[in-house]
Parts: C-alpha cells; structure tokens; sequence
C-alpha cells in the first residue's frame, strides 16, 4: 500500500470555525490531491498540488485553500467551515501528471461533520 | 469537459454469480485511460483495473475484466464468481493522457452480494 496517511481522520466542528486536514505521503511523488465525497456525486477534485508551492484549482474549490511547503505534505484548510462542506475528504497521491505514472493512490479519509 | 455516467445507483447478485457494472463516458479526447475503482465499507479506494484507450485488448485482473468499447464509449466492468468481499461502492473513472490530468469520477454503484 501506498505510505498515504490523512489526518485527523474524523472531525466535528462549529459552523464559521477554521479547520485544517493533513496529508502526509512517504512515497516522494510530485503530486497530490483533495477530493470530497459526498453521495450522489462520487468524488469532485478540491485542489491539486504539481510541486511544492505550485497548487491549483479543482471543480469545487470555493471556500477551500491548500499550502503545500514540503512535498511530502499538503495541507487543505476550511478558512470558515459551513455545513455544506460537511463530507469525506480523501487524499491522493502519484509520481506524475501524465501517462501511466499518473496512477493515483488514495489515503484513508477524513470524515468532517460540521454542525 | 468529460462526464462519466453510471446510471445504475444499485445492483446485487447472488454469491458465485456473475455481474456487470455499466458505465459511459463522454469525451472528445483519443488517448485516455479509464478505471474502476473499489471502496468497501472501510471507506479505502481500491483500484480494481484499468484500461488505456489505445489497447483494443479488454483489461482482466483474476475475477475482474472490462468490457470497453471505445466506439460506444462504453466501459463496464464484469465480475465473475461473486464473493461476499465484493460488496462495496464501485467508481468508474476517466483520466485523459495528458500532462496534469485529473480523475473524472462517476457517482459510483453500490453492489451487494447475497449470500
């Protein structure tokens, strides 16, 4: 299995607090990934990481961020947590962006409820 | 933009029978790859297979084969002899070959298997 691990792995928190998920990967691979899961929509891409420092937008990033400052970490923060970002985020990762080494691996999930 | 469509929200089958997931996608790309990937209750996604659209030939994996049809863009996936581990979510997804590509995931099929 691939050295994904997602942390915390399960959150509640208050409508308007700030909220941070960790991944963290012991693979070194350039690229990394947050998804949300929510039923009826399978998973929808928040942001992508191609580098340290370099990050961009998925299908359903408004209301999220992401830092990536090391490459074995990205970092997704709920800058005010509403209850439509109540869902199951998962992190994935691969070696590269194009072809077969773009295979992704995915982490354990995160299970964030906000009330 | 590419869409995936699995239209089929359930399916069961009986323990040792054999069952076909469906799956369609929408793309105006030539070289992509597809997947199915598996998510039981412990919420990890498993990849299952994948197909490169440049292979005529059908992917299998023991149990698991696809039926693609590139034409139709059709891809579904058939298991053989069910077992009661095969109980899980199933997503069908798309990425094209490209640099940077991302997964494009259908909304998933959740599958049972009566004993």
């Amino acid at each position: 299995d691939a050295g994904i691990t997602q942390s915390p792995r399960h959150k509640v928190t208050e409508t308007g607090t700030p909220v941070t998920l960790r991944c963290h990967q012991t693979e070194n691979h350039r690229y990394m990934y947050w998804y949300r899961q929510d039923p009826g929509h399978g998973l929808r891409l928040i942001h992508y990481s191609y580098g340290v420092k370099d990050t961009d937008k998925g299908e359903v990033s408004d209301g999220y961020s992401v830092s990536r400052s090391k490459t074995e970490d990205f970092l997704l923060t709920l800058e005010s947590a509403t209850s439509s970002q109540t869902s199951v985020y998962f992190c994935a990762i691969s070696a590269d962006g194009g072809g077969l080494a773009a295979e992704q691996y995915f982490g354990p999930g995160t299970r964030l409820t906000v009330t | 933009a590419q869409t995936v469509t699995q239209s089929q929200p359930e399916m069961s089958v009986q323990e040792a029978e054999t069952v076909t997931l469906s799956c369609t996608y929408d793309t105006s790309e030539s070289d992509y790859y597809l997947f199915w990937y598996k998510q039981p209750p412990s919420r990890q996604m498993i990849l299952v297979i994948r197909q490169e659209a440049y292979k005529q030939q059908n992917a299998t994996e023991n149990r698991f084969s696809v039926n693609f049809q590139k034409a139709a863009k059709s891809f579904s996936l058939k298991i053989s002899d069910s077992q009661l581990g095969d109980a899980a979510m199933y997503f069908c997804a798309y990425r094209s070959a490209g640099a940077n590509s991302k997964l494009t995931f259908g909304k998933g099929i959740t599958l049972s298997v009566r004993p």
